[in-house]
């Protein structure tokens, strides 16, 4: 059974610039969750895709918007980047949603803005 | 709003010796509950879980009791391991936030040999 996959591992960029990250749930899953984890923080909700529809977004800007695909991976886009958008983003999937399922992470991307 | 408190880190600790890492919330209802832990340089694994008052969730040797009277879910164990060096979380799901985490800031944990 594949685990959580994201990409990149680490990624550079400067400040106004767009970047997109990618996430592939585990097999069987079909809801994805993105994260922000700012150093020394705990991870903060992004928003959630349930089944190729968004499900329930966080306290981020509209310029923070979100895919899933047919297959259930998933991508994280940010235009206009920010320096405070450097941090860790991770990924994690689960089975269906609901309250009590656990969520796999991914081992996330390091992003950096300069 | 849904909350979750951590005590702050780092714990420093000897191997085998005993661990208490204090977690509260603040939220509406009953959420469930969650303890992650992320090793350096990797994402977060699930520790253990519960989802109703009074619960005690555990794994490798880890134990925490969900606390509805004190609004708390401590995380122990009983004899530390060099290998238990990792950030430890607590968090929260409530059932009207379909799958959605809230985290504590995290605390450290450092044993040494």
């Amino acid at each position: 059974e594949t685990g959580v996959t994201q990409s990149p591992t680490h990624l550079i960029k400067t400040r106004g610039q767009q970047v997109t990250l990618r996430c592939s749930s585990q097999s069987g899953h079909n809801t994805v969750s993105w994260y922000q984890q700012a150093l020394g923080q705990g991870p903060q909700f992004i928003f959630q895709y349930y089944r190729e529809e968004e499900n329930g977004r966080g306290n981020f800007p509209p310029r923070f918007s979100g895919l899933q695909f047919p297959n259930y991976s998933s991508e994280l886009n940010v235009n206009a980047l920010e320096l405070d958008d450097s941090a860790l983003y991770l990924c994690a999937s689960s089975p269906n949603g609901q309250l009590t399922d656990t969520q796999y992470f991914g081992p996330g991307t390091r992003l950096t803005v300069l | 709003g849904n909350s979750v408190t951590q005590m702050e880190g780092p714990v420093t600790l000897s191997e085998e010796a005993f661990l208490t890492i204090n977690c509260t919330y603040t939220a509406t209802g009953y959420p469930s509950l969650f303890w992650y832990v992320q090793y350096p340089g990797e994402g977060l694994q699930l520790l253990l879980k519960a989802t109703k008052a009074d619960d005690k969730g555990s794994n490798k040797g880890f134990e925490a009791t969900y606390r509805k009277e004190t609004t708390s879910f401590h995380l122990e164990k009983g004899s530390v391991q060099v290998s238990d060096s990792a950030v430890y979380f607590c968090a929260l799901s409530r059932a009207s936030n379909t799958g959605k985490l809230i985290f504590g800031q995290g605390t450290t944990l450092q044993v040494k040999p």
